[in-house]
């Protein structure tokens, strides 16, 4: 696509409950990232995937976390048991390559846990 | 470890003034260096980078220089309008630290900018 698509923009969950946030990147984009913008915070990187493959997941904050990017395209970024602390806007980016290619990012999902 | 330290916002100007805002970066590498910018109510855009010391980045009348003696990457404009009002981010890239893969970029916790007519 023309560009990094994420859905849905916003999701209002109750707490314990599971989420599922999808990144769609650009096309031919072999890097994906995910990112936590928690207001005050700044930018929390999450993971990154080269790929199918996340060679780093060490930033996922805690094991309730998991993500998966099937076919080297769409990724879905979990969270099982949803906390109010795992409220924040959760942002994609893609990059033809890696990193130092900079990104293109998606307008991000805000997630709200009541 | 990396990091990007900017300056605590917000930083109030008004229009036609000069903009300086300072960020600073430890890395234990070579790092790309980029400002990123948030417009209100829309995701994260590339404003500029810079890849090597001495690099200038520019665009939409924004300039940085990456300063690796300082450890800087200051952004500035010399006129900035009621439009450029926005969070910015300072961020780099070290390929340097793999840190096991991680490819992350290191963003700062950007700066808010609010430019009064």
């Amino acid at each position: 696509g023309a560009g990094v698509s994420q859905s849905p923009s916003n999701k209002v969950t109750e707490k314990g409950k599971d989420v599922e946030l999808r990144c769609d990147p650009i096309s031919g984009h072999t890097a994906l990232y995910w990112y936590r913008q928690s207001l005050g915070q700044g930018l929390e990187f999450l993971i990154y995937f080269q790929g199918n493959s996340a060679p780093d997941k060490s930033g996922l904050p805690s094991d309730r976390f998991s993500a998966e990017r099937t076919g080297g395209s769409v990724s879905t970024l979990t969270i099982q048991r949803t906390q109010q602390e795992d409220s924040a806007v959760y942002l994609c980016a893609s990059s033809p390559r890696g990193s130092g290619y900079g990104y293109t990012f998606g307008s991000g999902t805000r997630l709200t846990v009541v | 470890g990396n990091s990007v330290t900017q300056m605590e916002g917000p930083v109030t100007l008004s229009e036609e003034a000069f903009l300086t805002i300072n960020c600073t970066y430890t890395a234990t590498g070579y790092p790309s260096l980029f400002w990123y910018v948030q417009y209100p109510g829309e995701g994260l855009q590339l404003l500029l980078k810079a890849t090597k010391a001495d690099d200038k980045g520019s665009n939409k009348g924004f300039e940085a220089t990456y300063r690796k003696e300082t450890t800087s990457f200051h952004l500035e404009k010399g006129s900035v309008q009621v439009s450029d009002s926005a969070v910015y981010f300072c961020a780099l890239s070290d390929p340097q630290y793999s840190g096991g893969g991680a490819d992350g970029l290191t963003f700062g916790k950007g700066t808010h900018l609010i430019i009064q007519p």
